[in-house]
């Protein structure tokens, strides 16, 4: 089954930018999507298809996907960015999530 | 406004069968291209993809659960239901409902606030 691999942890400083990646075989040729989770709330996505930024969802987020690897990049890290971040795809008539990223705004 | 509500036991006991509802409001399950999904996320770890329900009634199951799941659609009630037989401590998680609103695009953009399933004797 496919696989969508995410590291663990992600750590960074306020005002930097975070990236957070995404692995997955020939996921360039897959939409690929970006989920924000902070504790005790549901996901919000915050990228669509590969790179799109849904309303409501500040510009400081953004997304690209090419060959295996997706990335989601935050832009002017901000405390309230600290959250869990899941990417998702569609491979052979079903979902796949990463297994999350934490990010700390240190 | 869309909105998505899970609804169901906050307590099954192992081997019992687990009905989950989503009920929702503010889309049509026959618009083409909408379908709805069940998610889970046990405590502290990852979110898990269990079923998804297109508009035209076709369904689809994670490939390691595809035996224990079924998904329905009650368009005329807006509702999405999940059952998940023989049930299993290791099945305690929130379980979340949420809607995909363009077939092809493949994400999530609405969510329910989810419902948390233990599994206990």
């Amino acid at each position: 089954s496919y696989e969508l691999t995410q590291p663990p942890s992600v750590s960074v400083s306020p005002g930097q930018i975070a990236s957070i990646t995404c692995s997955g075989d020939k996921l360039g040729e897959k939409y690929a999507c970006w989920y924000q989770q902070k504790p005790g709330q549901s996901p919000v996505v915050v990228i669509y298809e590969d790179g799109k930024r849904p309303s409501g969802i500040p510009e400081r987020f953004s997304g690209s996907n090419s060959g295996n690897t997706a990335t989601l990049a935050i832009s002017e890290t901000q405390a309230m960015d600290e959250a869990d971040y899941y990417c998702q795809a569609w491979d052979s008539s079903t979902v796949v999530f990463g297994g999350g990223t934490k990010l700390t705004v240190l | 406004q869309v909105t998505l509500r899970e609804s169901g036991p906050a307590l099954v006991k192992p081997t019992q069968t687990l009905t989950l509802t989503c009920t929702f409001s503010g889309f049509s399950l026959n618009t083409t291209g909408v379908c709805v999904s069940w998610i889970r996320q046990p405590p502290g770890k990852a979110l898990e993809w269990l079923a998804l329900i297109d508009w035209d009634g076709e369904k689809y199951y994670s490939t390691s659960l595809k035996t224990r799941l079924t998904i329905s659609k009650d368009t005329s009630k807006n509702q999405v239901v999940l059952t998940m037989t023989n049930m299993d401590p290791v099945d305690t998680a929130t379980y979340y409902c949420a809607r995909m609103p363009n077939w092809g695009s493949w994400d999530f953009d609405y969510w329910g606030q989810g419902t948390l399933v233990t599994v206990s004797s």
